[in-house]
This record gives C-alpha cells, structure tokens and sequence, in this order.
C-alpha cells in the first residue's frame, strides 16, 4: 500500500501550545520519513526528517516521534507561533530500482491564534 | 541548504500555447529531479521522474506526449506544457535529490502558478 494517512486535516491552536500532526502508513520498505512545511503560494520545505531506526528526533521546537512497529509517526511543534500557521505535509519515501519516490499524506492545514 | 530554483513562478497564457518551466539546483548537483503538480488544497502528486541524461518515467495517467521533460544537466530539468488547455491550469513544482541514500531528502522550488486562459 504506497499510501500515508495522514490527520488532522485541519487543527487550531493556541498561541504557546502545542500542535501534534500524525501519519500512518503501511509500505514497511519506507525508508525515510520527511516532514513539509508550505506555506500558501510556495513550494514545500523540508521541516525536519527521520529514519525508521531511529525513534524520536527533536530540531528546535519540532519532534518527530516514530512508532516502527506501529508504522506511525507524528510532529510535535511546541510553542507554537502565529508564524507555524501553514500546512503541513508528513511524507514518506522508498527506493524503487535506483530511483526514488515520495508518498505524501494529504496534510493538515495549522491555524494558531495569536 | 540546498536550494532549488524554479522559473517562472507565475505565468498566464491563452489555450493552444506551449509552455516551459525550469527547474534548477544551485548548490547541488541533481542526479533526479521530480516534477508535481498540486490542486488548491490538495497534496502534492507526482507526475514524472528524471535522471540526468535519460527519459522521464512518467507516473500512471500523466501525459508524457502533453508533459514533456527533459533533464539536460545535473542542474537543469524542464517541464514542457503543450499545447495547453484551461484544465492543465495548475500548481506545478519541482524537487531535486542530490542522490545518494539516507539524510537525502527532497528540496523542493517555490512552484509555478500556471493559468491557461
């Protein structure tokens, strides 16, 4: 299943709270695990990343934690600003002969109120 | 960090035109390049991928005769609309990897707003 699930589609939050955005996925021969930040009118950036050997990693004020056996991961933005407002977008990638592709979730639209 | 470049980032153009949109990365050589389009409020579909020096390989349902990709450089891919109808009127982007395995992720441009009138 090349598929990731991704939810909320939409979440608001406070200013100073904290914003949790989840993604489940099937394919085990996922290999990486990007985060996208858009913002409206440009391109996806790359937030933060992590491989499936690794459980949790923390940039900042965004954590990635993942649940291999689970097959899910999720971010955590702590302290959130009114500047986060954007959509974010879990992704995950697989190696298919020598190349590559990414599977997106749908993302989540992040609102946080000043 | 790795930047990509991508131009124009809007363009507007009558029904039947041709269109080409580049895509650059500029402190990185791209061995594959990716080319997306995305609908308002939607996610990010691939269309094609290419590597340098050879044909794209074009995802399920996407034209290749309307999309045309070329991948002349390690630095340069084009995407081709032809012959191009309101309903090819869209958000395409483009992303770059370096290549390579693990903590290589995907940089992606700043899109290009295509209107077809």
């Amino acid at each position: 299943q090349q598929q990731v699930k991704q939810s909320p589609q939409s979440l608001i939050v406070q200013k100073g709270g904290i914003s949790i955005i989840n993604c489940a996925y099937e394919n085990t021969a996922f290999d990486y695990f990007p985060w996208y930040q858009q913002f409206p009118g440009k391109g996806p950036a790359l937030l933060i990343a992590i491989r499936p050997d690794v459980s949790e990693k923390k940039e900042g004020r965004f954590t990635i934690s993942f649940n291999k056996s689970a097959k899910q991961f999720s971010l955590h933005i702590m302290d959130s600003q009114p500047g986060d407002s954007a959509t974010y977008f879990c992704a995950a990638r697989f190696a298919q002969g020598g190349s590559e592709k990414l599977v997106f979730g749908k993302g989540t639209k992040l609102t946080v109120n000043p | 960090g790795a930047v990509v470049s991508q131009h124009p980032s809007w363009v507007i153009c009558k029904s039947g035109t041709s269109v080409k949109i580049e895509c650059r990365s500029l402190d990185f050589q791209a061995t594959t390049m990716f080319w997306y389009r995305q609908f308002p409020k939607q996610s990010l579909m691939l269309m094609a991928t290419s590597n340098e020096g050879s044909k794209a390989t074009y995802e399920q349902g996407v034209e290749k005769d309307k999309f045309l990709i070329n991948h002349a450089s390690l630095t340069l891919s084009t995407l081709t609309v032809t012959s191009a109808h309101p309903e090819d009127s869209s958000f395409y982007i483009c992303s770059a990897s370096p290549g390579g395995f693990w903590n290589q992720p995907q940089h992606f441009g700043d899109g290009t707003r295509l209107s077809i009138l």
